[in-house]
């Protein structure tokens, strides 16, 4: 059974950090892009960052500067890090996974920028 | 502002046929495949259709995609109850160089 587990949201204030953390199994890790989508509190899917299998990432324009994607293979493990918050970043995050579409995805982990 | 552009809402009754536009531009519908997704609150979106129209195992075959140009559409038939949810379509943006999602079409069954 495929499983995705993201941990690490919470509570954080403004121009805070915080770093999401996605566990996976069930597929070949090291085979498969990843990527972070979330949904902004009362607004649609955002697709944040990606990762290719050779350590190749991408990043929406508002994470651009601010996020970083990182995967750790022998861990089956990738990682957002997110640097200066904002309120427009509050919303739930989630992983995702798929050969042709995202067909894999954790159940989400709310993060809460706030003073 | 999204890159993807779908109506804010569509609605029919049980048993009726529901199309969902998606615009976009040559640079990502245009030259890249669509993809549809369901989300449902509280729960994690789900892939409905890859590659335009192919549905991944599992998906019943009343959604079916569609894609001319730069326009795509998604198709529910024999609308039932549990279709009530918000739909995206999204593909990847040569321009951009990244991922983007339509705006959401919220679906309900009147």
């Amino acid at each position: 059974e495929v499983q995705l587990v993201e941990s690490g949201g919470g509570l954080v204030q403004p121009g805070g950090s915080l770093r999401l953390s996605c566990v996976v199994s069930g597929f070949t890790f090291s085979s498969n892009d990843m990527h972070w989508v979330r949904q902004v509190t009362g607004k649609g899917l955002e697709w944040v960052a990606g990762i290719g299998t050779t350590g190749d990432t991408y990043y929406v324009g508002s994470g651009r500067g601010r996020f970083i994607i990182s995967r750790e293979n022998a861990k089956n493990s990738f990682y957002l890090q997110m640097n200066s918050l904002g309120g427009e970043d509050t919303g739930v995050y989630y992983c995702a996974s798929g050969m042709s579409g995202w067909i894999h995805w954790g159940q989400g982990t709310l993060v809460t920028v706030s003073s | 502002q999204s890159v993807l552009t779908q109506p804010p809402s569509a609605s029919g009754t049980p048993g009726q046929r529901v199309t969902v536009s998606c615009s976009g531009s040559y640079s990502n519908i245009g030259r890249e495949n669509v993809y549809w997704y369901q989300h449902l609150p509280g729960a994690a979106p789900r892939l409905l259709i890859h590659t335009d129209n192919q549905r991944p195992s599992g998906v019943p075959d009343r959604f079916s995609g569609s894609k001319s140009g730069t326009s795509a559409s998604l198709a529910i038939s024999g609308l039932r109850s549990e279709d009530e949810a918000d739909y995206y379509c999204a593909a990847w943006d040569a321009s951009l160089r990244g991922h983007v999602f339509g705006s959401g079409t919220k679906v309900t069954v009147l």
